[in-house]
């Protein structure tokens, strides 16, 4: 079974909008750890914002929140005022405290800001 | 400085030679990781190095080998690849690893792409 799932292969926005980008997990463990990367057609993983499983607050950076959820185990990404550099893979992933070392990646959303 | 460089950029290859790719960061982080890429897919975990020792290797065929010469440096050296071998190779350095912390980001470099011909 997927640990990280990202429903929307794909995305059209019109520039200056609000994007959601949806992420679901599944976790027994109670510590773990979310993050999202953009990957930009360069190819390089910019990392963006983490939240943490015991965090009360949503995380924010600047134009990135996360909406999370923990009862539904969704993580979704919010973008305020998309921007044509926003185009870009956007990957969810997921570190479990007693998982090692290893980040999970979703499968990603391929992101499309429209002028 | 959030930065990891990696070279070459690009790389082209025959199966028989035998290339190395480089990656360095500079931020004092203790864990180091190479990830392999192929189009349109999530970044699949190769290596790992915790304080220049090789803490976990994926299962990876033995024609990929990592080396750690120093805490700053990630070499991964390639020898007999094969054009399945052709994608991103990603490195990314983190502050450490630890099994009781889970807020540990992950630095990429912009990776090297290699084909294998």
């Amino acid at each position: 079974a997927q640990k990280i799932t990202q429903t929307q292969p794909g995305m059209f926005v019109q520039e200056k909008e609000a994007v959601t980008l949806d992420c679901t997990y599944d976790t027994s463990d109670p510590s773990y750890g979310l993050f999202w990367y953009k990957q930009p057609s360069s190819g390089e993983m910019i990392f963006l914002i983490y939240q943490g499983s015991y965090d009360q607050q949503n995380a924010t950076e600047g134009r990135y929140s996360l909406n999370f959820q923990k009862a539904r185990k969704s993580a979704n990404l919010v973008i305020s005022a998309s921007q044509l550099g926003d185009s870009a893979m956007y990957f969810c992933a997921m570190r479990e405290v007693n998982r090692d070392d290893k980040i999970i990646f979703g499968k990603g959303t391929r992101l499309h800001i429209l002028p | 400085d959030t930065e990891v460089t990696q070279t070459p950029k690009h790389l082209v290859m025959g199966m028989t030679n035998k290339k190395s790719l480089k990656c360095e960061q500079h931020m004092g982080h203790r864990a180091m990781y190479w990830y392999k890429q192929k189009a349109k897919k999530p970044p699949e975990l190769m290596f790992v190095y915790s304080y220049e020792k090789l803490s976990i290797n994926e299962s990876v065929p033995s024609r990929f080998s990592p080396e750690c010469p120093n805490s700053s440096l990630l070499n991964l050296h390639l020898h007999a690849l094969q054009p399945e071998d052709s994608a991103l190779y990603l490195c990314a350095s983190s502050q450490e690893t630890s099994g009781s912390s889970v807020r540990i980001e992950q630095y990429f470099g912009p990776g090297t792409r290699l084909t294998v011909t």
